[in-house]
């Protein structure tokens, strides 16, 4: 059975700081990796994509890598704001012919960025 | 309507009381999902539906039940309330290849079962 987990459970950083929050799978055969944030008592908003033959995706002052031998994804976040204050969450979908079609999340990230 | 759209925003229910939650989403995506959020527990995959037509059980499907009649609407259905389905419930839809597997959530609904 496909776990997430993600490292560190809550993190601190003063404003401007560059920052990494960890993924890890334990089962390599994934079709892709998606991160998200969630604000409090949101709902989740999709950040990046990251197929399984791809090693990177950026979208501004995020980027995220994919390294599936080794069952691992990290989440850059360059010049940290207080606006980036959120739960960030990592789900991969195991490769067809596995587990189905179906997300499995990490349990989160809580990010606080401090003016 | 941009997206995925829930209702109600939030619920008191009293326990065996029937529930359900609508789900619509305008994206055309195939593939619908409803989690539940707890504290200490994560998302937890409820029911999902690959197409319209057709549902499937996820992790946590015990009490509930859904629906696919169309490509837009997925109710999730509570029979007869629990306190233990107190939860934050979120409906998602994705594709179902390449860049369209990228999932999209909705705003949630928070239930609490008393």
């Amino acid at each position: 059975k496909q776990e997430v987990t993600q490292i560190p459970a809550a993190l601190s950083v003063p404003e401007g700081e560059n920052l990494v929050l960890n993924c890890s799978f334990t089962d390599s055969a994934i079709y892709n990796l998606q991160w998200f944030r969630q604000d409090p008592g949101k709902g989740l908003t999709s950040l990046l994509l990251i197929q399984s033959s791809q090693r990177e995706q950026t979208s501004g002052r995020l980027n995220a890598s994919l390294d599936k031998s080794s069952g691992r994804s990290t989440l850059y976040i360059a010049a940290s704001q207080p606006g980036d204050s959120a739960t960030y969450l990592c789900a991969v979908r195991p490769g067809v012919g596995n587990y189905g079609q179906n997300f499995v999340f990490g349990p989160g990230t809580r990010l606080s960025v401090l003016p | 309507i941009a997206g995925i759209t829930q209702a109600p925003t939030s619920q008191i229910l009293a326990a065996g009381r029937r529930m359900t939650l609508r789900c619509t989403q305008d994206m055309r995506h195939n593939a619908m999902y409803w989690y539940r959020q707890d504290l200490g527990l994560g998302l937890r995959l409820i029911h999902y539906s690959n197409t319209a037509g057709t549902t499937g059980k996820g992790e946590v499907p015990d009490g509930y039940s859904v629906s696919r009649a169309n490509t837009d609407d997925f109710p999730l259905t509570l029979a007869s309330a629990v306190p233990s389905q107190t939860s934050v419930y979120f409906c998602a839809s994705s594709g179902l290849a390449g860049r369209g597997n990228e999932q999209f959530f909705g705003p949630g609904t928070r239930l609490t079962v008393l």
